[in-house]
C-alpha cells in the first residue's frame, strides 16, 4: 500500500486566496483525520470522517475552514479565504477506527500565507 | 476526556546512552496507548501501542514501553540511542472518542 497521499507538499499563497489541500487515504480505512500542526499548539484535530461522514468538526477553527470527503479515497480541506496565521503544517490521517487503532498519518502539506 | 502530559519538552543524550520519555495520561477507562516519531519534514509514524495484555510492550527500531495503570504512565525506553533516533516523539491516547497527542518531546542526540 501506498501509504496516505497528501497533496501538495508545499503550497504558498497570498492573503485572500483560496487553499485546498488534498487527501487519499490508505484503501480499507473507513475514519479520515486532518490535523495542523504549528510550533505554538503542536498538533490539533480539526475534523474527522467516519465512511465519509463528518463526525466531529469542533476543531476547525473558522467558517473559513471546510472538509469534504466526497468518497471512500478522496478529501480535501479548503480555506477561504486565507490568512497568514493559518500557516502551518497540515497532515492527513486514516485508520479502522478512531480511538482503537493505530492513526497513518500523510507526509503532510506545509502551508505559507504570506 | 482525554489528555495527554509530556512534561519534558527537549531531552538530549549523548549517542549509545540510554533513553526514558515520560507520558502520563488521564482516562476513565482501560486506555489504547500510543507512540509516534516524527522526523523533521515527515509525517508521524508509529513506534508502537498498546491495547490490552502484557503490559511492556516492544516496537520498530528497538523502542519499547511500559504502560504502568498505578501511574498513569506508558514512558518510551531504548537502552542504547543512535543518532538517527533524533527526532520528536509524541505520546497519545485513544478510546471511544478521538485519539488525542501530548504536546512532543524533542529527542537532540550529541555525539
Amino acid at each position: 500500500d501506498a501509504g496516505v497521499i497528501q497533496s501538495p507538499r508545499h503550497e504558498v499563497t497570498e492573503m485572500g486566496q483560496e487553499v485546498t489541500l488534498r487527501c487519499k487515504p490508505i484503501s480499507g480505512h473507513d475514519y479520515l483525520f486532518w490535523y495542523r500542526q504549528t510550533m505554538m499548539r503542536g498538533l490539533e484535530l480539526l475534523i474527522y470522517f467516519n465512511n465519509n461522514v463528518p463526525i466531529d468538526d469542533s476543531g476547525m477553527p473558522e467558517d473559513r475552514f471546510s472538509a469534504k470527503m466526497p468518497n471512500a479515497s478522496f478529501s480535501t480541506l479548503k480555506i477561504q479565504p486565507s490568512e497568514p496565521r493559518d500557516s502551518a503544517v497540515y497532515f492527513c490521517a486514516s485508520s479502522l477506527n478512531q480511538g482503537k487503532h493505530e492513526q497513518y498519518f500523510g507526509p503532510g502539506t506545509r502551508l505559507t500565507v504570506t | 476526556a482525554q489528555s495527554v502530559t509530556q512534561p519534558d519538552i527537549h531531552i538530549t543524550v549523548s549517542e549509545g546512552a540510554s533513553l526514558e520519555l515520560r507520558c502520563n495520561y488521564s482516562y476513565g477507562a482501560t486506555p489504547y496507548l500510543f507512540w509516534y516519531v516524527q522526523s523533521p519534514g515527515q509525517g508521524l509514524q508509529l513506534l508502537l501501542k498498546y491495547f490490552s495484555g502484557d503490559t511492556l510492550v516492544q516496537g520498530i527500531k528497538g523502542f519499547e514501553a511500559e504502560f504502568k495503570r498505578s501511574q498513569s504512565s506508558f514512558n518510551l525506553r531504548k537502552p542504547s540511542v543512535h543518532w538517527s533516533d533524533a527526532a520528536e516523539y509524541f505520546c497519545a491516547v485513544g478510546g471511544e472518542n478521538k485519539l488525542v497527542f501530548g504536546a512532543g518531546t524533542i529527542l537532540r542526540v550529541k555525539s
